[in-house]
């Protein structure tokens, strides 16, 4: 199985701030990583495909970078509703795997 | 509108059974790969088994191999999950996905656009 390993666990910023996740996938992927923002109690939600697309009604403060085995997901301007558990996750075999996700908080 | 609702959660002691439920609409599960996915308590996303259009693959994690079997009811546009045997380790959060993608050059790409609100699977005594 690919093995997604995402960077910081936990990250603290402000409003404002510009944010950057990493992912790390154990063998390379090509472009084929995804990221999903999940608020608690809600199930996730995708903003990227294919590494850099932004899905439909995403904000374009949100985009995505990377190809082989590194990515990252940067957020240009936070904004509170960002505030949230990030993840990137890859299925381009199988199984489908995930990264341990990255919280976002205050 | 494009959306998956979950049902048949609840609490089953170790080795019991539970068949959980997908009900799609805004689209039809006969054209899409459909897909379960589960997030344990405060852990992160687990992918589960996944089903093609036509119900004639099925992929399986390997800790469900044996245990689960996805099926789909293309009539009334449902997608199941039959569980047997479920070990305390199954408790979590169990999510119907849709999933979009393609393959080009010898490389595909998959990844889940529409997700349901979960149901909640306990394995407890």
């Amino acid at each position: 199985a690919i093995h997604l390993t995402q960077s910081p666990s936990s990250l603290s910023a402000s409003v404002g701030d510009r944010v950057t996740i990493t992912c790390r996938a154990s063998q390379g992927i090509s472009s084929a990583l995804a990221w999903y923002q999940q608020k608690p109690g809600i199930a996730p939600k995708l903003l990227i495909h294919d590494a850099s697309n932004l899905e439909s009604g995403v904000p374009s403060r949100f985009s995505g970078s990377g190809s082989g085995t590194d990515f990252t997901l940067t957020i240009s301007s936070l904004q509170p509703e960002d505030f949230s558990t990030y993840y990137c996750q890859q299925f381009t075999s199988y199984p489908p795997t995930f990264g341990q996700g990255t919280k976002l908080e205050i | 509108e494009v959306q998956v609702v979950e049902s048949g959660g609840g609490l089953v002691q170790p080795g019991g059974s539970l068949r959980l439920s997908c009900a799609a609409s805004g689209f039809t599960i006969s054209t899409y790969w459909m897909n379960w996915v589960r997030q344990a308590p405060g852990k992160g996303l687990e992918w589960v088994a996944n089903i093609n259009h036509g119900g004639s693959q099925k992929n399986y994690v390997d800790f469900v191999k044996g245990r689960f079997t996805i099926s789909g009811d293309n009539a009334k546009n449902s997608l199941f999950l039959q569980m047997n045997n479920l070990r305390a380790d199954d408790t979590a959060i169990y999510y119907c996905a849709r999933s979009s993608g393609y393959c080009s050059g010898g490389t595909c790409s998959n990844w889940f656009d529409s997700w349901g609100q979960g149901t909640l699977v306990t394995v407890s005594s």
